[in-house]
């Protein structure tokens, strides 16, 4: 069964304080993993997609990587706008074809 | 609006009536996912759908919840005799297949069960 392990659960930072976020998981061939943001009553919002060891991509503040084991989600200089729960998925060689998402970090920037 | 779009956005049954949430894909997705998020719980995968086909409803409850995405009109996720375990958020997201799994989420729909 694949699980998605986020940590940590709760992180709260100082305006410009970097950090990293991490996701580990366990999956039967990884087919993606991805990082989404939520904001309170709202939808997840697609940030990344990774796909192999190595890779990394980054968006303005963020920068996502990936190791066959766990992914972190790096914050530079954060503000806070960037404020919100980010959430870890995979999707799995096996098992089901939706994605399997990990509780979650809630990050708070004070300013 | 190029997004997802579900509605309701919030919905309130009373135990034992029919809820029915509804999904329109982002244009040019041909894939839809139905999620449900409980309260301090994750994100947790019910259904995959393409028109007209259910490809994985390994996530689905065996029995009062169903899906469909008809050759036209929006995707539908149906739940029979609600009960207050029901009460939570029903995300639908959508991609655009074709070796792109790529999600994108809708803004979810709360269901309350009174």
């Amino acid at each position: 069964e694949d699980q998605v392990t986020q940590s940590p659960e709760a992180l709260r930072l100082q305006e410009g304080e970097s950090s990293s976020l991490n996701c580990s998981y366990t999956v039967s061939g990884l087919r993606g993993l991805f990082w989404y943001r939520q904001d309170p009553g709202k939808g997840p919002e697609f940030l990344f997609t990774l796909y192999s060891a190595g890779e990394e991509k980054e968006k303005e503040r963020l920068k996502a990587t990936l190791t066959k084991k766990e992914s972190f989600l790096h914050i530079t200089a954060p503000k806070p706008e960037d404020s919100a729960t980010y959430l870890c998925a995979v999707r799995s060689g096996g098992g089901a074809d939706g994605l399997t998402f990990g509780k979650g970090t809630h990050l708070i920037i004070q300013p | 609006n190029a997004g997802v779009m579900q509605n309701p956005r919030h919905l309130v049954r009373r135990r034992g009536q029919e809820a029915r949430l509804r999904c329109s894909p982002m244009k040019g997705h041909s894939h839809v996912y139905w999620y449900r998020q409980l309260p301090e719980e994750g994100l947790k995968f019910m259904v995959y759908l393409q028109k007209e086909n259910i490809i994985d409803e390994s996530g689905m409850p065996k029995e009062r919840f169903s899906a469909e995405f008809p050759k036209e009109g929006p995707s539908i996720l149906r739940i029979q005799q609600v009960v207050r375990g029901d009460s939570a958020a029903y995300f639908c997201a959508s991609s655009p297949g074709q070796g792109n799994y790529e999600q994108y989420f809708g803004p979810g729909t709360r269901l309350t069960v009174t």
